[in-house]
């Protein structure tokens, strides 16, 4: 089965600083690995993917993750918060083993709260 | 690109009483699926249909929860004789035929308070 943890529920940072927002997954096969973002009574908004090759992947709005297969991580990173960051952030995988689903399964999401 | 459409946007229904969703899927979207998300948690898978085949089910799903996409476009979830623990957000998103790492599109949600 295939799972993710997010082991903080908040992460608290001031405007300007670097951010990281922790995503840790398990699975049986090699993992596709996303990151979403949730604004309020908004859907899930998607940043970025993993599928293979470089384990550095940018996506939008300035966010980038690294991939770490030795620690099953993907940790979402900024060099830079903006207090417009502030949101939901979700982290999803999926299994690529042979006879799995279509089905990303999230983690249970990190508040972010950039500080003015 | 219209984006998921998802309606209501709210509704407050008396417990037991029974509720309808509507998800509609950007067009050429052929899989579709349904989530749950309470406060404080991620989604939760519920459904999915690929085309107008409902190809994998949650046991989240209980026999009061049934979900169809008659024609492979639209798809209405319905939760009958509803709980208090029913409340929550029921997310719909959708994605385009393809490979199996491509995004999910949300649409904004319809958000169940049973009282």
């Amino acid at each position: 089965a295939q799972s993710v943890a997010q082991p903080e529920d908040q992460v608290n940072v001031a405007e300007g600083n670097p951010l990281t927002v922790k995503c840790t997954y398990s699975v049986s096969g090699n993992p596709y690995l996303f990151w979403y973002v949730q604004y309020p009574n908004r859907g899930l908004q998607f940043l970025l993917k993993y599928i293979t090759g470089d384990n550095l992947v940018k996506g939008s709005y300035g966010f980038e993750a690294e991939f770490n297969k030795s620690q099953t991580s993907f940790h979402l990173k900024k060099p830079s918060a903006l207090v417009s960051d502030s949101a939901l952030y979700f982290c999803a995988v999926r299994d690529t083993k042979a006879g799995g689903s279509y089905i990303p399964t999230f983690g249970r999401g990190t508040s972010l709260i950039v500080h003015p | 690109d219209t984006g998921v459409s998802q309606d209501p946007r709210h509704k407050i229904t008396k417990r037991g009483q029974n509720v309808t969703f509507r998800c509609d899927p950007i067009s050429e979207h052929n899989r579709l699926y349904w989530y749950r998300q309470t406060l404080g948690q991620g989604p939760e898978f519920l459904t999915y249909f690929q085309n107008e085949a409902q190809l994998e089910k949650s046991r989240l799903l209980s026999d009061r929860f049934s979900a169809e996409r008659p024609k492979g476009s639209f798809s209405t979830l319905e939760i009958q004789r509803t709980e208090q623990g029913d409340s929550a957000m029921y997310l719909c998103a959708s994605s385009p035929p393809g490979t199996a790492y491509e995004k999910l599109f949300f649409g904004s949600g319809t958000q169940l308070s049973v009282l």
